[in-house]
């Protein structure tokens, strides 16, 4: 069955570091994947999605690969700030397999300290 | 504001009871989606309806059902409700390439 694992449950760095997260998955090849952002308590907000053919997108500070090789996304914070402290989910498209629309991973929680 | 509103936003109730939690989704957007999120578990897929038909279908309980009315807004029932029902529930609405709009959720407590 498909598998979606995001490297680590926590990730501390330091204020002005590069932060790096990691989506992997198993055993599908999704159209695209879309990475959200959840904050305690409150629903998850929307990002960035990427396309199997897209290999990098980018939204100001955010940064995306999508390795479908590898069947891996990479997220990446630049110049973090304590504000982007929070929950950080990859959602894979999974609508062509058994009737499940969206899957999420676990998520990773980002700490930044200043 | 993601422009998707869920109703109640708190919830407390007994075991064996049911409830119905609402919600509407943003303006223009055909597809619901449900989710429950507990402490232990992360955002589960419980089911999704297009345009008022159910579409897709994920981790939903029997005790569960949901529906989507003719003006979009979707309701979610839970019934005979257990301790491990409590959870966080969020609806989200989805444009065109499922880039979805959650809710600010429903936080369902039962004793």
């Amino acid at each position: 069955s498909q598998k979606i694992e995001q490297n680590s449950e926590a990730l501390n760095i330091q204020e002005g570091k590069t932060a790096t997260l990691t989506c992997n998955y198993t055993n599908y090849s999704p159209a695209y994947l879309q990475w959200y952002r959840q904050d305690p308590g409150r629903g998850p907000v929307f990002l960035l999605l990427i396309r199997e053919n897209e290999k990098e997108k980018r939204k100001e500070r955010l940064k995306v690969t999508f390795d479908t090789t590898l069947k891996q996304s990479l997220f990446h914070i630049t110049a973090s700030q304590p504000a982007d402290s929070a929950t950080y989910l990859c959602a894979l498209d999974m609508s062509s397999e058994n009737n499940n629309d969206m899957r999420f991973g676990a998520g990773t929680r980002l700490t930044v300290k200043p | 504001d993601s422009g998707v509103t869920q109703t109640p936003k708190h919830l407390i109730t007994a075991t064996g009871q049911r409830v119905t939690l609402r919600c509407s989704p943003r303006s223009g957007d055909l597809s619901v989606y449900w989710y429950q999120q507990s402490l232990d578990q992360g955002l589960q897929f419980l089911i999704q309806y297009y345009n008022g038909e159910e579409r897709a279908k994920g981790n939903i309980l029997e005790r569960f059902s949901a529906q989507q009315f003719p003006d979009l807004h979707s309701e979610l029932n839970l019934s005979s409700l257990e301790l491990g029902d409590s959870a966080l529930y969020f609806c989200a609405s989805s444009t065109l390439y499922n880039e979805q709009f959650f809710g600010p959720g429903t936080r369902l407590t039962v004793l």
